[in-house]
């Protein structure tokens, strides 16, 4: 079964750094999402992307981050200037959502996990 | 905007027994999607069922089914014959169904059950 894919799993980087998590969406679907679980926390939305450009944010996404879809297959998260409280878990999902077919579930990652020092 | 609440963060269960998982939410919308996620140490998210709010009969999938109250604002996922493998955290999620750039797009999770399957 297709999967989405992440990499790295496991990011370091030092606070004030910039950071890009990378993420392969299954190959045959339009949505792509990512959210972020802070340890022993829910998992919170960040943004959607459609079509090439942001479909919907959080409040949580702000100036510090983006998105892009670099070429046919990448999804990627960048956020700039990290801080100790981006410390989580990043979850990119893709779905295969339309128009017609709202319930259509994200197929998840296995999640990218920063640690900010 | 919509909230999800899951009351119980620990449950366990004797392997092969049923344990029920609650999730209530808050919603103004008539018209969305439920959702319960998986979540194993492996930590990948995993689809476990999904429910559609206009459907009246509740969503089953094998061992997993849900009681979807509408009115009540409640869905509750049912594990039957509980399995080792079903430990993990467990995420009720709600969906918008209004369309993209309309309503919030991406789920609203709970904070999750952690549940424990005793051998």
């Amino acid at each position: 079964e297709p999967e989405v894919t992440q990499t790295p799993s496991h990011q370091v980087t030092q606070m004030g750094q910039e950071v890009i998590l990378r993420c392969v969406p299954i190959s045959n679907h339009l949505y792509f999402y990512w959210y972020r679980q802070i340890l022993g926390q829910k998992v919170e939305f960040l943004v959607s992307f459609y079509n090439n450009e942001i479909s919907e944010k959080s409040e949580i996404f702000d100036d510090q981050f983006s998105v892009e879809r670099p070429d046919g297959s990448n999804f990627t998260l960048k956020i700039r200037s990290t801080k100790l409280e981006d410390s989580a878990m990043y979850f990119c999902a893709s779905s295969h959502r339309t128009l017609s077919s709202y319930n259509s579930p994200l197929h998840f990652g296995n999640g990218t996990r920063l640690t900010v020092t | 905007a919509q909230t999800v609440t899951q009351s119980q963060p620990e449950m366990s269960v004797q392997e092969a027994e049923t344990v029920t998982l609650s999730c209530t939410y808050d919603t103004s919308e008539s018209d969305y999607y439920l959702f319960w996620y998986k979540q194993p140490p492996s930590r990948q998210m995993i689809l476990v069922i999904r429910q559609e709010a206009y459907k009246q009969q509740n969503a089953t999938e094998n061992r997993f089914s849900v009681n979807f109250q509408k009115a009540a604002k409640s869905f509750s996922l049912k594990i039957s014959d509980s399995q080792l493998g079903d430990a993990a955290m467990y995420f009720c999620a709600y969906r918008s169904a209004s369309v993209p750039g309309g309503g919030a797009d991406g789920l609203t999770f709970g904070k999750g059950t952690h549940l424990i399957i005793q051998p």
